[in-house]
């Protein structure tokens, strides 16, 4: 088993370009998330959808919108890249909300 | 929604001694409050774990506490190693009726092992 699968590795963008973020888990999870991780910010919950047909946003939504494509597979999309979205996302999935979650090996991001 | 606070955002320790990561958790109806951690260009992974219905859990050198009226819980790791070396992150989840929101974490604790 692979676990959770995130797509790019690094990713270097200009200001305004858009791009989506891929992930996908094949352990039969219910719950996915995406995360951005900053300096001294901890991890901070961008969207998640607790089962697939279901998307809601977390603490920091604005300027991404988000894809439950079926039950393995949530993508991040960023419509117009900003210098303040750079930072490490991961994806995260877990068998129902409240369980061991399981990340993803992150997306290092930077928007010049 | 929920709030985290984690103290230290740095720890230093001698090996072999016992390092203690304090957090504090502002809504009274979280329910799930597990500890993960983060090593260096590596993704967090859960070492422990509590719910709201238990005081205190063990795994061999690290153990979790939780006080439900102080809505405050920690992190005890004993016999630290220099694989102990990390970021470790305390994270609260609320349960309500509709569902629970994700998780929210602290903003992390550097523990530093010195030999």
């Amino acid at each position: 088993n692979a676990g959770v699968t995130q797509t790019p590795k690094f990713q270097v963008l200009k200001t305004g370009q858009s791009m989506t973020l891929q992930c996908a888990q094949d352990m039969n999870h219910n719950s996915m998330y995406w995360y951005r991780q900053d300096p001294g910010m901890g991890l901070r919950l961008i969207y998640y959808s607790a089962s697939e047909g279901t998307t809601d946003k977390g603490e920091v939504p604005n300027g991404y919108n988000v894809s439950r494509l079926n039950k393995r597979e949530f993508s991040l999309r960023l419509e117009s890249a900003a210098p303040s979205q750079t930072s490490v996302y991961f994806c995260a999935s877990e068998t129902r909300v409240g369980e061991k979650l399981f990340f993803g090996s992150g997306t290092q991001l930077s928007v010049l | 929604g929920e709030n985290v606070e984690q103290h230290p955002s740095t720890l230093s320790v001698q090996e072999g001694d016992s390092a203690v990561i304090k957090c504090t958790y502002s809504d009274s109806a979280s329910n799930y409050f597990p500890w993960y951690k983060q090593e260096l260009g590596k993704r967090p992974q859960l070492i422990i774990d509590i719910r709201s219905n238990v005081g205190e859990k063990k795994d061999q050198r690290i153990a979790v506490t939780l006080n439900k009226t102080a809505k405050h819980f920690s992190l005890h790791i004993t016999e630290t190693q220099p694989e102990d070396s990390a970021v470790y992150f305390c994270a609260a989840l609320r349960g309500s009726g509709g569902g629970a929101d994700g998780l929210t974490f602290g903003k992390g604790t550097h523990l530093i092992i010195q030999p």
